[in-house]
């Protein structure tokens, strides 16, 4: 079965420091992939998307993802946090067009002063 | 742009009741809407996909006749929880597709609503 598994479900880290928040999933042909954050009792907001192309994808707010076909993951990274990335981080996929997203289970970035 | 707003944004019920949830795209039309739901700490789970003018398609093990879903317009989707009960509360969120943009695959996702049910 098609699945995403994020590897952390917690990940404490001091302020400037930097993070690495993992993302698996199963093997396909073809893949479309996204991180998205959540911040208490709201929905989601999209962080970053592969599609095609680079496999390096950035986002306006210094996270980057690179996706590596042959290891089937699209880690999350950010080389210095804030106080304020403190959120739920959520990796999906895709494995078709117009398909529906398939959601790992969440990693909890906690980011301590 | 992409905006994507749900009403109401929390809601208390007695046990038995229904509750219609609206999700509404406010500044594009969405053919494709879809329905999650996340109890605390956990991912989300998709519920159904929401098209436009035709039945809503259930994911295996959601009762279709108990949360019913209604899509009749390209700006509107409606979720409604029939006979609540406890074990419904939960935060459902929805998300809808731009049908400008297909080939993007992303879903814009609104605020959430937040069911108690008592």
């Amino acid at each position: 079965a098609q699945s995403v598994t994020q590897l952390d479900s917690q990940v404490p880290v001091f302020e400037e420091a930097p993070v690495e928040l993992r993302c698996n999933y199963s093997s396909s042909v073809s893949v479309y992939l996204f991180w998205y954050v959540q911040y208490p009792n709201q929905g989601l907001q999209l962080l970053l998307k592969y599609l095609s192309g680079s496999t390096l994808v950035e986002s306006i707010n210094g996270f980057e993802a690179e996706f590596n076909k042959s290891q089937t993951s699209f880690h999350l990274r950010k080389p210095s946090v804030h106080i304020s990335d403190t959120a739920e981080y959520f990796c999906a996929v895709s494995y078709n067009q117009g398909g529906k997203l398939i959601f790992g289970q969440g990693t909890e970035l906690s980011v301590k002063p | 742009g992409a905006v994507v707003s749900q009403h109401p944004s929390w809601v208390i019920c007695k046990s038995g009741t229904s509750v219609k949830i609206e999700c509404r795209s406010l500044d594009f039309q969405a053919t494709t809407m879809f329905w999650y739901r996340q109890f605390p700490k956990q991912s989300l789970m998709l519920m159904a996909t929401s098209n436009e003018g035709s039945k809503a398609t259930y994911e295996q093990g959601v009762e279709k006749d108990k949360f019913l879903i209604n899509h009749a317009s390209l700006t509107l989707s409606t979720l409604t929880v029939t006979s609540a009960h406890p074990e419904d509360s939960s935060f459902y969120i929805c998300s809808a597709r731009d049908r400008e943009q297909p080939i993007s695959y992303e879903q814009y996702f609104g605020p959430g609503t937040r069911l108690t049910v008592t």
